[in-house]
């Protein structure tokens, strides 16, 4: 399974952008890169999800590069409410015998005022 | 149901009982996982079913967790002769199929074991 790098923690101000990058060198053929994001006392909720290139939702955009070995999420204009974990995963698609995700760490996301 | 839910929300157990957390995940989802989380720590995957099998247990701690799920839908995971070092958030998630697409979690299971 493909292993993941984050930063362990962020500092951003409200309104501004939010640039989290992920490493995965080790990222396999058939892995998707999926991101999400947790607060306390609550389970990870699915932000966004992407095979290459550029993925855009109302939420976040995630941009992967040609090589896949990394990707980064990046959140507009961030609020306060944004505070939160938020961890890459990569994972093999659907082929009848998947296995499981694996979650690093994460990277602790601390918006202010 | 509308999201995966997990009973009891919260547990405190002495070392040494057992313990039955359950998962009951969104109707239809025929993947079901269990992760663990520590405090201040990532998710550590325990087991993953497929229906009612478990093709990967290979994040079982020792041979005092077991898990098991009924009709393709409800699971519950047992913890025998319950240690401090259990004590964690136990965390549940389904998918429409195994991968990577969406897992829907549970709000968790906070268990403590004094």
């Amino acid at each position: 399974l493909a292993k993941t790098t984050q930063p362990i923690s962020m500092d951003s101000y409200e309104g501004q952008e939010v640039n989290i990058t992920c490493s995965h060198n080790n990222i396999a053929t058939n892995d998707y890169i999926t991101w999400y994001q947790q607060f306390p006392s609550q389970g990870p909720r699915f932000i966004i999800q992407g095979y290459k290139t550029k993925v855009t939702n109302e939420v976040a955009s995630l941009f992967i590069p040609a090589d896949r070995k990394s990707s980064t999420l990046s959140l507009p204009r961030v609020s306060l409410s944004d505070t939160a974990v938020y961890y890459c995963l990569v994972g093999v698609l659907y082929t009848g015998t998947a296995s499981k995700l694996t979650f690093g760490t994460g990277t602790r996301l601390q918006v202010t005022l | 149901g509308a999201g995966v839910s997990q009973s009891p929300s919260n547990k405190v157990t002495e070392k040494g009982k057992d313990v039955e957390l359950r998962c009951d995940p969104i109707s239809g989802h025929t993947a079901l996982y269990w992760y663990r989380q520590s405090l201040g720590q990532g998710l550590e995957f325990l087991i993953y079913f497929q229906g009612n099998s478990a093709p990967d247990k290979s994040g079982l701690p020792s041979d005092r967790f077991s898990a098991e799920r009924t009709g393709g839908s409800v699971s519950t995971l047992t913890i025998q002769r319950t240690q401090q070092e259990d004590s964690a958030v136990y965390l549940c998630a389904s998918s429409l199929e195994p991968g990577t697409d969406g897992y829907t979690f549970g709000s968790g299971t906070r268990l403590t074991v004094v």
